[in-house]
């Protein structure tokens, strides 16, 4: 079945990179998505990639895509304690419905 | 832009207790949809609805029933309260018209029953 998996907790210190990791069942996934989520806020979308795509980098945010091994990251420049928040991971298809959510990374960002 | 607005943000119910929670949209979505999120368990779909009109069951929808009231407005209801339906409740919506099917969050409602 469909199921997307991330760990749970992420801590680093402002100034360094960060690095969540992701993995996804769903070969036919055509979108992947990461999504904030900041303390009693909902999620808001960072990034998205095409599974078409390898790389994809937008200002500090770098993603990428191992379609072969099913493994989606992101990266983190320049990590502030802004960043701190939760982090999901997530997978859909083309004009689908059903979006399929990771259960979170909860980034510390330690100043 | 409002977005995507939830009421109310906090609600405690008792076990037994029917309650509602609404949902509104000003974007012009086609889609919208009930989450569920629980603590180490990411968001869990409830229901859907893909257009005016029509609703479907996602991967949680026991113990919930919901209304597209009309294309803006789209509301989860709880007829018997349990204890296992304590969580945060988010109404997404989204443009299903288009390939990337970004979903955008209202602020979530926090529901304790006890």
């Amino acid at each position: 079945g469909e199921d997307v998996e991330q760990s749970l907790f992420l801590s680093v210190r402002e100034g360094d990179s960060s690095v969540i990791n992701c993995t996804y069942t769903d070969s036919s996934s055509t979108y992947l998505y990461w999504y904030k989520q900041e303390p009693g806020a909902g999620l808001q979308l960072l990034t998205y990639i095409f599974s078409n795509m390898d790389m994809k980098q937008d200002q500090r945010l770098t993603v990428l895509l191992n379609k072969k091994d099913k493994h989606l990251s992101l990266r983190i420049a320049d990590t502030q304690t802004g960043d701190s928040a939760i982090y999901f991971c997530a997978e859909s298809m083309a004009g689908g419905f059903k979006t399929i959510f990771g259960a979170g990374t909860r980034l510390f960002v330690k100043a | 832009n409002a977005g995507v607005t939830q009421t109310p943000k906090f609600q405690v119910l008792k076990t037994g207790q029917s309650m509602t929670l609404q949902c509104a949209q000003d974007m012009n979505h086609n889609s919208m949809y009930w989450y569920r999120q629980d603590p180490g368990m990411g968001l869990r779909l409830i229901y859907y609805s893909a257009s005016e009109g029509t609703t479907d069951k996602g991967e949680v929808p026991n113990g919930y029933n919901v209304s597209r009231l009309n294309k803006r407005e789209f509301s989860l209801r709880l007829e018997s309260a349990a204890p296992s339906q304590t969580s945060v409740y988010f109404c997404a919506s989204s443009d299903g018209q288009r390939g990337n099917t970004e979903a955008f969050f209202g602020q979530g409602t926090r529901l304790t029953v006890v």
